[in-house]
């Protein structure tokens, strides 16, 4: 399957800083990314939704200057945590879709995830 | 709305004995219906997935489902569980009118003893 990688893996930083997370689709072009937040034992929660060359559709609840999507090329997405504080720290989950040669249908592929821990 | 539940928090399973992870789903339309699992601190990893065609849809590690149009239900199951299966399982609905959107079910923890 394709594969869809994540950077860092793990963060940590001080409250009021600034962290950029990366989301690549390795072996495909990627037409459409997800950001997913998780908390402890609990399921994902999407937080946005990006197309390449347009700005992020965010989900309600979501704030667009606290979580800056980028999505400016195919292969590349970011999430940028905007000063953040210690209620930021979660795991990240990005994923990526392309259309599956077999039939219209979807694929989505999920990263690895990176875990934020903000201090 | 689309939505799905999964009803159990936990599943308790012997290594040997077959295994259940329960799930129903709500959605306007026919479903995609999905199955992931996920260890400690890594993503999801994709078992199996229900688009059309046979309701019975087998996927990774021996894992297969049973899409119930009637139940509006997609149990993840396995004849025999092993220790290794010990995860986070998660039921995912997706509409099939061409959106993208994918809604997550709240997990089910699956602990297999020895």
């Amino acid at each position: 399957g394709a594969v869809v990688s994540q950077h860092p893996s793990r963060v940590i930083c001080k409250s009021g800083t600034s962290v950029k997370i990366e989301c690549r689709s390795l072996d495909f072009q990627a037409t459409t990314m997800f950001w997913y937040r998780q908390f402890p034992k609990k399921s994902l929660m999407l937080m946005a939704t990006s197309n390449e060359g347009s700005k992020a559709t965010y989900e309600q609840g979501v704030e667009k200057d606290k979580f800056l999507i980028n999505h400016a090329s195919l292969t590349l997405s970011t999430l940028t945590v905007t000063s953040a504080h210690p209620e930021d720290s979660s795991f990240y989950i990005c994923s990526a879709s392309s259309v599956s040669q077999m039939s219209s249908y979807n694929e989505q592929f999920f990263g690895p995830g990176t875990r934020l821990t903000v201090l | 709305a689309q939505s799905v539940a999964q009803p159990e928090d936990q599943v308790n399973v012997a290594e040997g004995n077959p295994l259940t992870v329960k799930c129903t789903y709500s959605v306007s339309g026919n479903p995609y219906l999905f199955w992931y699992v996920q260890y400690p601190n890594r993503g999801l990893q994709f078992l199996l997935k229900y688009i059309t065609g046979d309701n019975l849809v087998k996927g990774s590690y021996g894992f297969e489902a049973e899409f119930n149009k009637s139940q509006t239900s997609f149990h993840l199951k396995k004849p025999s569980a092993l220790v290794s299966d010990s995860a986070l399982y998660f039921c995912a609905v997706r509409d099939n009118t061409g959106g993208f959107k994918t809604i997550f079910g709240a997990g089910t923890r699956l602990f297999v003893k020895a």
